[in-house]
């Protein structure tokens, strides 16, 4: 299995609070994401980055930023989260073409955020 | 943001039942798609990624063909068993290999 590992994997929050979700990696690749579930939606694109600080917007980014200040380590943040940020985290990875990768992305177990 | 369809949105069949499921996507500006299988409560895992036009891959029982020059895929999958059963989502890949994903075709299979 690819090594993402997420944290926190469960949270409770307020309404305006700040949270921060980590998403940390042990296979070196170079591509990070961040997607949210939600029914009826399935999986969209929130952020991403194709290499440290190196980042750019996904479909639903608006309420979210991140940071990726080393290869294996990639931010998610809700600086004032709200009830309609509720939904299940995924962080995938994938390795470049160019680097002998597919394409494929690997994704972590999720993080479960429940914003009251 | 790509156009991803998927059809059926849901499908019930019996044990043993083959069954086949729908991708259609943009066919320009076409480099890959992406199949992946999703069980409740698990993550997405990758089933194929597909190149080629009329490339056709298999992995035991579930196969996939893609028709670039139309935009299509087909996933089928023999003899279906209850492990089957999962969301089976597609996904054509943009920019530093974002996928946009389709929202699936939930499959249960009955025992």
């Amino acid at each position: 299995d690819a090594g993402i590992t997420q944290s926190p994997r469960h949270k409770v929050t307020e309404t305006g609070t700040p949270v921060t979700l980590r998403c940390h990696q042990t296979e070196n690749h170079r591509y990070m994401y961040w997607y949210r579930q939600d029914p009826g939606h399935g999986l969209r694109l929130i952020h991403y980055s194709y290499g440290v600080k190196d980042t750019d917007k996904g479909e639903v980014s608006d309420g979210y930023s991140v940071s990726r200040s080393k290869t294996e380590d990639f931010l998610l943040t809700l600086e004032s989260a709200t009830s309609s940020q509720t939904s299940v985290y995924f962080c995938a990875i994938s390795e470049s073409w160019s680097s002998g990768g597919t394409g494929e992305l690997f994704f972590g177990e999720g993080s479960r955020l429940t914003v009251l | 943001i790509l156009n991803v369809e998927q059809s059926p949105q849901s499908l019930h069949v019996q044990e043993g039942d083959s069954t086949n499921f729908t991708c259609s996507f943009p066919s320009s500006n076409f480099y890959a798609l992406h199949w992946y299988r999703w069980e409740t409560a698990k993550s997405p895992e990758a089933l194929f990624v597909m190149t080629l036009n009329g490339d056709e891959k298999k992995k035991g029982r579930i196969s996939a063909t893609l028709n670039t020059k139309e935009g299509y895929s087909y996933l089928y999958i023999k003899g279906s068993q209850p492990e089957d059963s999962a969301t089976y989502l597609c996904a054509p890949p943009s920019r530093y290999s974002t996928l946009t994903f389709g929202k699936g075709t939930m499959l249960l299979v009955s025992p």
